[in-house]
């Protein structure tokens, strides 16, 4: 079964500082990768995706990932944050359209003013 | 109006009881999700249906039925309560494009205590 590792539960970055979110999956023949953002109390909603093409997918509010299949990984990064950035982000991994999204425990960004 | 609708927003129930929590969507997709979230755990996924007539356990579903009451309806019980689910509840609803998976749409969140 797949699985999803975020490797930091908490990343605090000062306001206009670059960001990396580190996210590692299982290995599979084929891959569909996701993040999603959850702002405070609100549902979570589609950051980016990769489905196949370009290995560097570009997101909304300026984040962009990069598939990475010889190290298993889909880094999400920005090159500088906003406070409006402050959230949590799940990484989502998906082998086939008949199976569900897995998602990984999430990394709460904090941007620092 | 939300795509995406969960009923209640906020529940607070006794152990024991039998208490329902209901999601409705207007997107017209076939595939629908019950997932908790916990502090620290993420998301794990309770239940899914990728159509009416499909009804699937996920990893946690020990403790919680569903019903598929149409295609645009999707309701999550817990027979009898207990403490040890409380947690955020959240509805999502996908449709297959192309094949793969696709964008999971979510609602915003039942936020349950059971005492």
């Amino acid at each position: 079964a797949q699985s999803v590792t975020q490797l930091d539960s908490q990343v605090p970055v000062f306001e206009e500082a670059p960001v990396e979110l580190r996210c590692n999956y299982s290995s599979s023949v084929s891959v569909y990768l996701f993040w999603y953002v959850q702002y405070p109390n609100q549902g979570l909603q589609l950051l980016l995706k990769y489905l196949s093409g370009s290995t560097l997918v570009k997101g909304i509010n300026g984040f962009e990932a990069e598939f990475n299949k010889s190290q298993t990984s889909f880094h999400l990064r920005k090159p500088s944050v906003h406070i409006s950035d402050t959230a949590e982000y799940f990484c989502a991994v998906s082998s086939s359209g008949n199976t569900p999204l897995v998602f990984g425990k999430g990394t709460r960004l904090s941007v620092i003013a | 109006d939300a795509d995406v609708t969960q009923t209640p927003r906020n529940r607070i129930t006794k152990t024991g009881k039998r208490i329902m929590l209901e999601c409705s969507q207007t997107k017209g997709h076939d595939r629908m999700y019950w997932y908790r979230q916990d502090p620290g755990l993420g998301l794990r996924l309770i239940y899914y249906s990728f159509d009416v007539k499909d009804i699937n356990k996920g990893e946690i579903s020990d403790g919680y039925s569903v019903s598929r009451q149409a295609q645009a309806k999707f309701s999550l019980s817990l027979e009898s309560a207990i403490p040890n689910q409380t947690a955020l509840y959240f509805c999502a609803t996908s449709d297959l494009g192309q094949g793969v998976s696709e964008t999971q749409y979510f609602g915003p969140g039942t936020r349950l205590l059971v005492l």
